[in-house]
Formats: structure tokens, C-alpha cells, sequence
């Protein structure tokens, strides 16, 4: 597609369950991000992947958290025992990478993820 | 440390008033990236502009305007005329030597008719 492609778009799962946030980056897109937005705050970087290896997780809260892109295109990001305090928009954004003149990264509309 | 600051927390104008978003940026880096995104409420951050840090010439984009001052470290954004569609939440955020980005807390703006 045109542009990056989350899914789902909504998601209320119940404290314990896990779950998976699926993220479509734009075709071509080397770098790809997560990133979580609380209410009212900017968006927290999570990890990031250069094609398929994951080269900075330094922003996953715990071990609950992980994510992947196998074949280095589509990425999940899965959190395992949700709690409540994970309840936030999950963004996804992927960019052409660093080597480029094209720096910026392009978001999805991002998946809002509900723990009650 | 990596650090981007915007002491706005919301902006409220009437239509057709000229606004500035401001955002100060604090960085060891001595080359890095900045940029605007606008998040309306649909929830998609969408691109505005980018500023590396070699390039201190302002930018005029129809009624969007950017001033980049490497002294002050500061990079604000003027919308002139401001338009009922500009209300959004809009975020600078800055890009280091590993390629995140590092955002603000966002200034949400709101235009009344």
C-alpha cells in the first residue's frame, strides 16, 4: 500500500491476556519503528529494526514487550500478561533509512490498545 | 542527553490570527535532523517538515512558515491566517546519530471559527 498499515485499529483485551500489534511499513522501508503514546503525551520510542535485525530496544518497558520482523518487511509487536499501565496508542513508522536524503519517517494511524 | 521542549501545552486562536508554536531542542549531536508533525484527531502523525542541522534558511510553505535558530537551539513553527482545519496536536521532534526520534510533549491547537 501507499502508506504504513497498522492493525487492528482498536483493541480491548483483558488484564492478563496477550496480544499482537501488527505494522505494514511502506514498501521499500528499511527502518521501522515502535513507538507508544500515552494520553496527552508525545510518542515514546520503543525499538527499532533495520531490515530484519532489531538494532536499538532500549525502549521496551519490560520483558512483556517484544517485537519482530522476520523477513524484514511486516513487523508485530507483542505484549504478553497485558496490564493496565499498557493501555496507550502503539505507533508504527517506517522510514528509507539513515543513508539517505530522505530522513523522515511516515507513521500509521496506530493500533489504541484498551487493558481493563 | 537528547531533548526537545515545548513549554506550550495548548494554543487557543480564532480564525485568521497568526500562531507560533515553539519548540527548543537540546542535542551533543553535531549533526542531526528536525522535524514537525501534525497529529489530528484520526490519530496519524503526519509529516510536515524536515531541517538538518547544516541548513539554517527559514522555510515558507503557503501559509506554514519554520524558523530555525542554531544559537537558541530553537525551531518554531508559524501558521499565518490559521484555518478551523489546523486544529491538531503538532510535535517536533528531533532525530539523533542512531535514527530515532526523540519528540516533544506537543502543543495542541485549537482554532474557533
Amino acid at each position: 500500500g501507499a502508506g504504513v498499515s497498522q492493525s487492528p485499529r482498536y483493541k480491548v483485551a483483558k488484564r492478563g491476556q496477550d496480544v499482537a500489534l501488527r505494522c505494514d511499513p511502506i514498501s521499500g522501508h528499511v527502518s521501522l519503528f515502535w513507538y507508544q503514546q500515552a494520553l496527552g503525551q508525545g510518542p515514546e520510542f520503543l525499538t527499532y529494526f533495520q531490515n530484519e535485525a532489531q538494532l536499538d530496544k532500549s525502549g521496551l518497558p519490560s520483558d512483556r514487550f517484544f517485537a519482530e520482523r522476520p523477513e524484514g518487511s511486516v513487523s508485530t509487536l507483542k505484549i504478553q500478561r497485558t496490564q493496565q499501565e499498557d493501555s496507550a496508542v502503539y505507533l508504527c513508522a517506517s522510514s528509507l533509512g539513515r543513508a539517505t536524503t530522505i530522513p523522515e519517517a511516515f507513521f500509521g494511524q496506530g493500533t489504541r490498545l484498551t487493558v481493563v | 542527553a537528547q531533548k526537545v521542549t515545548q513549554a506550550q501545552t495548548e494554543i487557543s486562536v480564532v480564525e485568521k490570527e497568526d500562531v507560533t508554536l515553539d519548540c527548543v531542542y537540546e542535542t551533543r549531536d553535531t549533526t542531526y535532523y528536525l522535524f514537525w508533525y501534525k497529529q489530528p484527531p484520526s490519530g496519524e502523525l503526519v509529516f510536515l517538515i524536515r531541517r538538518n542541522s547544516f541548513d539554517e534558511q527559514n522555510e515558507i510553505s503557503g501559509r506554514y512558515s519554520w524558523n530555525f535558530q542554531k544559537s537558541t537551539s530553537s525551531f518554531n513553527f508559524t501558521i499565518t491566517a490559521s484555518q478551523v482545519v489546523d486544529s491538531a496536536v503538532y510535535f517536533c521532534a528531533l532525530r539523533d546519530n542512531t535514527d530515532k526520534l526523540i519528540f516533544g510533549t506537543g502543543t495542541r491547537l485549537q482554532v474557533f471559527p
